[in-house]
């Protein structure tokens, strides 16, 4: 268990659906990350939220559409994505925005868009 | 640009054998710098870092890396290799301005 819980672990879905991506943790941390992982690539920095407030947005598509209701609770809310978004998406969280201890990863939802 | 290079994408081994997995970033006046591993369908794990004092940090799994600000390098050392270290090996590295920067990661695979 490390901390940060991603669920679900696998999502097939079409263009034209519409889901969810959620991620959790009870670390006490202030600060939540989504990550989009390719195969061959660097990880992508998508969102940040610090304090529940959005502090970054890396030029993500509008079909991305974050929420953080909470510190412990993040969303990624998915609609009409493209085949190229087929990735897997890692929720991180630190313990201050400064991330000087370093992140804490969940295990991903690895996403297939048919 | 902010930058982390790891220079070596997949890097096979024998069990036992030593190893180094290089990492190369951009300079900038002060970072902090990590290492995390992946094993197969699972997240990325924290295995050291750097944030001041010694330059040289150590893992309690037997690895080890060595900043060298001279050189902009965080490079990752076991003596000896185990099946079980076979993963993808990522470098990160956190600038001042608050932007963690990851490498593409390298693939170890420990051969019996």
């Amino acid at each position: 268990e490390t901390g940060v819980t991603q669920t679900p672990r696998h999502l097939v879905m079409g263009m034209t659906n519409k889901k969810s991506l959620k991620c959790e943790q009870h670390l006490g941390h202030n600060a939540m990350y989504w990550y989009k992982q390719s195969a061959k690539k660097p990880l992508e920095l998508m969102f940040v939220y610090n304090f529940k407030e959005q502090t970054e947005n890396n030029s993500v598509p509008s079909r991305f559409s974050p929420e953080c209701p909470n510190s412990s609770h993040l969303f990624l809310h998915l609609h009409t994505l493209q085949p190229e978004d087929s990735a897997l998406y890692l929720c991180a969280s630190s313990q201050a925005r400064t991330g000087m201890y370093g992140y804490t990863f969940g295990s991903g939802t690895r996403l297939t868009v048919v | 640009a902010q930058s982390v290079t790891q220079l070596d994408s997949q890097v096979p081994v024998f069990e036992e054998a030593p190893v180094e997995l290089r990492c190369n970033y951009s300079s900038s006046v002060s970072v902090y710098l990590f290492w995390y591993v992946q094993y197969p369908n699972q997240g990325l794990q924290l295995l050291l870092k750097y944030l001041s004092g010694s330059t040289l940090v150590k893992s309690i799994n037997g690895f080890e890396a060595e900043f060298n600000k001279s050189q902009t390098s965080f490079h990752l050392r076991k003596p000896s290799v185990h099946i079980s270290d076979t993963a993808e090996y990522f470098c990160a590295v956190k600038y001042n301005n608050n932007d963690m920067r990851f490498g593409a990661g390298t693939r170890l695979t420990v051969k019996p």
